[in-house]
């Protein structure tokens, strides 16, 4: 019943991989964002999609990429992995009418060795 | 640059005692969220507060705002052991539905 679920959990990989990380919600929310939050704690949206269209992009160099295949998924590829892309990476969703605030997936720890 | 500073970093306190955190912004906001974080955790959504409200409560939280002083403040009252985390302000200032989140205070409540 995990309102907003991401896969997977950990992963650690090396320099130069690349990987992805799937989410997905079930609250029916019209919205779904990226955050990585680095080792401070310090979050920062990364992307947002809204009815799988893309509304947000920060600067994110172009080795990541987003994909929404509906609106119920958001999923994140991330080629040529770099020391610094490690971080917890979260999704997360909202809905459109009467912003009610974030429902936060658990996060992915990406370890880049 | 940040949107939310959030005072203080740390806080620890005993069971039973009061928490107060606090956090600013810069800009003009539409609502401004609070959240919990536990640690290896995702953020889980507390409580959110307009900008055309002053005073917001749930349980044992309380939330004001001063669109003023562009400041807000949470207090949680009767301190539990499992109040233990990281608490974030975020603020939604209206362009392309994106919150921007403070750096964080992170709470110890001692047993």
């Amino acid at each position: 019943d995990t309102a907003v679920s991401q896969t997977p959990k950990y992963l650690v990989t090396q320099m130069g991989n690349d990987k992805s990380i799937k989410c997905e919600q079930n609250l029916g929310h019209d919205t779904m964002y990226w955050y990585k939050q680095d080792s401070k704690k310090f979050l920062k949206i990364m992307f947002s999609y809204n009815n799988k269209e893309l509304i947000i992009n920060e600067t994110v160099p172009n080795r990541f990429s987003p994909k929404s295949p509906d609106k119920a998924h958001l999923n994140l590829h991330i080629n040529s992995l770099e020391l610094g892309d490690s971080a917890v990476y979260f999704c997360a969703s909202s809905r459109d009418s009467l912003f009610y605030g974030y429902t936060f997936g658990s996060g992915t720890r990406l370890t880049v060795v | 640059s940040q949107q939310g500073e959030e005072d203080p970093q740390a806080l620890s306190i005993q069971e039973g005692e009061n928490a107060t955190m606090n956090c600013s912004y810069k800009t003009s906001i539409n609502n401004l969220q609070w959240y919990r974080q536990n640690s290896g955790r995702g953020l889980v959504h507390l409580i959110l507060i307009r900008s055309n409200e002053r005073e917001k409560h749930s349980g044992r939280l309380r939330v004001t705002l001063d669109t003023s002083k562009k400041s807000s403040s949470l207090l949680i009252t009767a301190s539990r052991a499992a109040d233990t985390a990281s608490y974030f302000c975020a603020t939604d200032e209206g362009n392309a539905g994106k919150s921007t989140f403070g750096d964080g205070t992170t709470l110890t409540v001692k047993p």
